[in-house]
């Protein structure tokens, strides 16, 4: 069945420190891929999006992500976070095949100062 | 400025009352979409439209009903509401490829504020 995980459901990181949220998927054929961010009481915020192209993809607030086809993982990444990063992620994707949003269930990060 | 809005933003009702949860778009979005959040389960898709007068299921469709008279409004409607439909509901549209673009051609979606919902 196709799905989407997400390895960490809670992470608590100090300010400064580096992240890395895992994500993988198990679809096959060609797929776009994105994650948002939900903050405390606000909907959801594209962060990054991957449709084609070079597979390290930079999106707002100094998030990344790459995509690595033979892993099927598009893993978020931020050098250094802040306080202000305190968020749910959600990675989601979208198969060639429609235009569904099929998300993770969430990691909810928590930075402390 | 373009958004998608949702009302109410936080209800509470009892089982078996009918309610309709109202979702507009401005940004004239052929595709729109209600999911639900539960905590521990990530977002999933309810139902979905591609247009006016036409919609599908999603993935957790039993309980809810929805329909698309207009291209801006997608409201969800609950005939009957039950404790297990309590939840956090958003609203997403998103523009759909034109004729003869790319399959790959995909447009973001655009969520609304969320409506939360206790059932009693």
């Amino acid at each position: 069945a196709q799905s989407v995980s997400q390895h960490n459901h809670h992470v608590i990181l100090s300010e400064a420190a580096s992240l890395e949220l895992g994500c993988n998927y198990s679809y096959g054929g060609t797929v776009n891929l994105f994650w948002y961010v939900q903050y405390p009481g606000q909907h959801l915020q594209l962060l990054l999006k991957y449709f084609s192209g070079d597979p390290l993809v930079k999106g707002i607030k100094g998030f990344e992500a790459e995509f690595i086809k033979s892993k099927f993982s598009f893993n978020l990444r931020k050098p250094s976070v802040q306080w202000s990063d305190t968020a749910e992620y959600f990675c989601a994707v979208n198969s060639n095949s429609g235009y569904a949003l099929n998300f993770g269930k969430g990691t909810s990060l928590l930075v402390t100062p | 400025e373009a958004q998608v809005t949702q009302n109410p933003r936080y209800l509470i009702t009892v089982t078996g009352k009918k309610l309709t949860v109202t979702c507009s778009q401005n940004m004239n979005h052929e595709y729109m979409s209600w999911y639900r959040q539960d905590p521990g389960l990530g977002l999933r898709q309810i139902y979905y439209s591609m247009n006016v007068e036409v919609t599908d299921k999603g993935d957790v469709p039993e309980g809810y009903k929805v329909s698309r008279k207009e291209k801006r409004n997608f409201p969800l409607i609950l005939e009957s509401p039950s404790p297990n439909q309590t939840s956090l509901y958003f609203c997403a549209s998103s523009r759909l490829p034109l004729a003869g673009a790319s399959p790959r051609a995909y447009n973001e979606q655009f969520f609304g504020p969320g409506t939360r919902l206790t059932v009693l």
